[in-house]
């Protein structure tokens, strides 16, 4: 079946470091992939997404490219600040059937001024 | 613009107690969920609904109950908690293209411990 596998957390960075979270996939076919994000006392929300190898996602500073030779997805920022302190999580969305979402484990994100 | 409405944000129960979580949204969607988070385990699907009257089971389905009378909410029912039941619970929207291509609404969580 479909398993999404993030880097474990927590992670602390000093603000203006560059972030790297990873993700890599297991999936069938061909999935859609996706960074949703939840900051404090808030739902989750769409961060960005990619449907197809190569593709890169980018919002708010945030990027990640769709890998499909390495089944990845990683997250990256190149200056992060401590607006960004968030719990993230990767998932993706089989493209076969009426698969629904698989998240990942989510992975929290403190920045530090 | 609300969005996505849970109630009630923290429930303690006892083992064997019934409730309701509650979702109400108000952007028109047609398909509504339940997730649940555990530690290590991310989220994962409980129930789902692709309209009113319509419902099925996600991946975690059982000692859970919804139903869908009306497009705006989808409540959760669990008949009798068990602490195996502790978890936060998000309710999630989007339209049905939105379901397919996973950009969903998300309330803001309901923390419930069963003891």
């Amino acid at each position: 079946g479909n398993s999404v596998t993030q880097m474990e957390g927590p992670v602390t960075l000093s603000e203006e470091a560059f972030l790297t979270i990873n993700c890599t996939y297991t999936a069938t076919g061909y999935p859609s992939l996706f960074w949703y994000v939840q900051y404090p006392g808030e739902g989750l929300q769409l961060l960005l997404k990619a449907t197809k190898a190569d593709d890169k996602g980018s919002n708010k500073g945030f990027e990640a490219t769709y890998r499909k030779e390495t089944t990845s997805f990683h997250l990256e920022k190149g200056s992060v600040q401590v607006s960004d302190s968030a719990v993230y999580f990767c998932a993706l969305r089989s493209n076969f059937g009426n698969e629904k979402l698989t998240f990942g484990t989510g992975t929290r994100l403190t920045i530090i001024p | 613009n609300a969005g996505v409405t849970q109630t009630p944000k923290f429930q303690v129960l006892k083992t064997g107690q019934s409730m309701t979580l509650q979702c109400a949204q108000d952007m028109n969607h047609e398909y509504m969920s339940w997730y649940r988070q555990d530690p290590g385990m991310g989220l994962r699907l409980i129930h789902y609904s692709v309209g009113a009257g319509i419902t099925d089971q996600g991946e975690v389905p059982n000692g859970y109950n919804v139903s869908r009378s009306t497009t705006e909410d989808f409540p959760l029912r669990l008949l009798s908690a068990a602490p195996s039941q502790t978890s936060v619970y998000f309710c999630a929207s989007s339209y049905p293209q939105g379901a397919n291509t996973g950009e969903l609404f998300f309330g803001e969580g309901s923390r419930l411990t069963v003891l």
